[in-house]
């Protein structure tokens, strides 16, 4: 089915172990997102793609890391996770040729993640 | 970085009544978005408005881009228990083209009552 999908939808690790959050999407969007959802905070971005082999920083993206050696896929890796980073993560991805701001982003259903 | 608040955050009506939700701030954005999002999905876009004083239309919902482009409404007319969900704005600032992708705000929490 078309579309972006994001696994696993829930995950429970332990302090400390390295996760990894996986996104794919199958329009060939040039744009790919990583947001995190928290009470209080609303969405904010951790890190964007603008292509293959291109990523760059959001908002929140200590402790996290992620990689484009696809257009398709867009994994998110918390390297030594914390229990700040309880959270939902939402991957999204934007057609935009022209202004990104200006093109809808398309929002998988999210990662449930608690650290425990 | 640009903050967007949304008002109110918590909102529970009966079916049939009207309702606005609003999404201000103290800075100038080039576009703004509005999204709804259901529990345990991602947000779905609903419209983008571009132009300072803009008004949309979606059925029953009507969104307006206020004229210095610095806040936003959102007004449901005649609720239905399938209008209920979280409303978030998002806005893009200046001419980078909002490749950072957009900032949102925390959302208005929506139940509509039967």
């Amino acid at each position: 089915d078309a579309g972006i999908t994001q696994s696993p939808r829930y995950k429970i690790t332990e302090t400390g172990r390295q996760v990894t959050l996986m996104c794919h999407q199958t329009w060939s969007h040039s744009y790919m997102f990583w947001y995190r959802q928290d009470l209080g905070h609303g969405l904010r971005l951790i890190y964007y793609s603008a292509a293959a082999d291109i990523t760059d920083k959001g908002e929140v993206p200590d402790g996290y890391v992620v990689s484009r050696s696809k257009t398709e896929n867009f994994p998110l890796t918390l390297e030594s996770a914390t229990r700040s980073q309880t959270s939902v993560y939402f991957c999204a991805s934007s057609g935009a040729t022209g202004r990104v701001s200006n093109s809808p982003l398309h929002f998988g259903n999210g990662t449930r993640l608690t650290v425990t | 970085t640009q903050l967007l608040e949304q008002s109110p955050q918590f909102l529970s009506i009966q079916e049939g009544e009207n309702l606005t939700v609003y999404c201000n701030s103290s800075s100038v954005f080039s576009s703004l978005q509005w999204y709804r999002q259901e529990p345990g999905e991602g947000p779905v876009l609903l419209v983008t408005v571009v132009t300072g004083g803009e008004v949309k239309k979606l059925k029953r919902l009507t969104f307006q881009f206020g004229d210095a482009r610095k806040d936003s409404s959102l007004h449901i007319t005649a609720a239905q228990p399938g209008d209920t969900g979280l409303y978030l704005c998002a806005g893009a600032q200046g001419s980078g083209g909002g490749a950072d992708g957009l900032t949102f705000g925390k959302g208005t929490h929506l139940i509509i009552q039967p």
